[in-house]
């Protein structure tokens, strides 16, 4: 079984500052590791994903996230937030071979200008 | 290339009664896997499909179901309706197993 914890609930950043989501996951096996967004009304988006390989991933709109094993962490970072950032952002796992997501409890990004 | 389509975006019912939601996958996935999520519990894994066979299934009661047809389209049921049970249901797609899912927008359930 995994779990995901995010540690912030809420985050407020101003515009074009650098924003860090903090994501820590605990598994018996391999792992998968996902963040999505959702915008309100919407389902979630993709932004990047860590399957195997390089421990930093880049994503799409500037995200990127590193994958730390030794920690069990996949924190997501961008180096300068914009208005349109605003969102729910969500850390996701699952085991390797499975697609079943294991999701944290969400992160709300507040871009102020 | 069409994203994940679920139908209908909104339902409103009320309690004791049945609930068939839909939902048809990229072009091409396989898998489809159905999401619930709620203010208060977030989001949970209910089940996935893969060549119309349940392989996986979450921590939910029996009321919930679900089902693949053989053009990879999927359908979850909930009966015996609870207010509890009024929460975005969320429909997701993959290529294969180690692909990420990809989701639609939705169906919001609410009960009255």
């Amino acid at each position: 079984a995994q779990s995901v914890t995010q540690l912030d609930s809420q985050v407020p950043v101003f515009e074009e500052a650098p924003v860090e989501l903090r994501c820590n996951y605990s598994s018996s096996v391999s792992v998968y590791l996902f963040w999505y967004v959702q915008y309100p009304n919407q389902g979630l988006q993709l932004l990047l994903k860590y399957l195997s390989g390089s421990t930093l991933v880049k994503g799409i709109n500037g995200f990127e996230a590193e994958f730390n094993k030794s920690q069990t962490s996949f924190h997501l970072r961008k180096p300068s937030v914009h208005i349109s950032d605003t969102a729910e952002y969500f850390c996701a796992v699952s085991g390797t071979g499975r697609r079943a997501l294991t999701f944290g409890s969400g992160t709300r990004l507040q871009v102020q200008p | 290339k069409a994203g994940v389509t679920q139908t209908p975006r909104y339902l409103i019912k009320t309690r004791g009664q049945q609930v068939t939601l839909s939902c048809s996958p990229i072009s091409g996935h396989r898998s489809v896997s159905w999401y619930q999520q709620t203010p208060g519990q977030g989001l949970q894994f209910l089940f996935e499909y893969f060549s119309e066979t349940q392989r996986n299934k979450g921590n939910f009661p029996g009321r919930f179901s679900g089902r693949q047809f053989s053009n990879s389209r999927s359908e979850m049921n909930v009966s015996t309706l609870e207010l509890g049970d009024s929460a975005l249901y969320l429909c997701a797609s993959s290529e294969g197993r180690d692909q990420p899912q990809h989701f639609g927008d939705g169906t919001r359930l609410s009960i009255l």
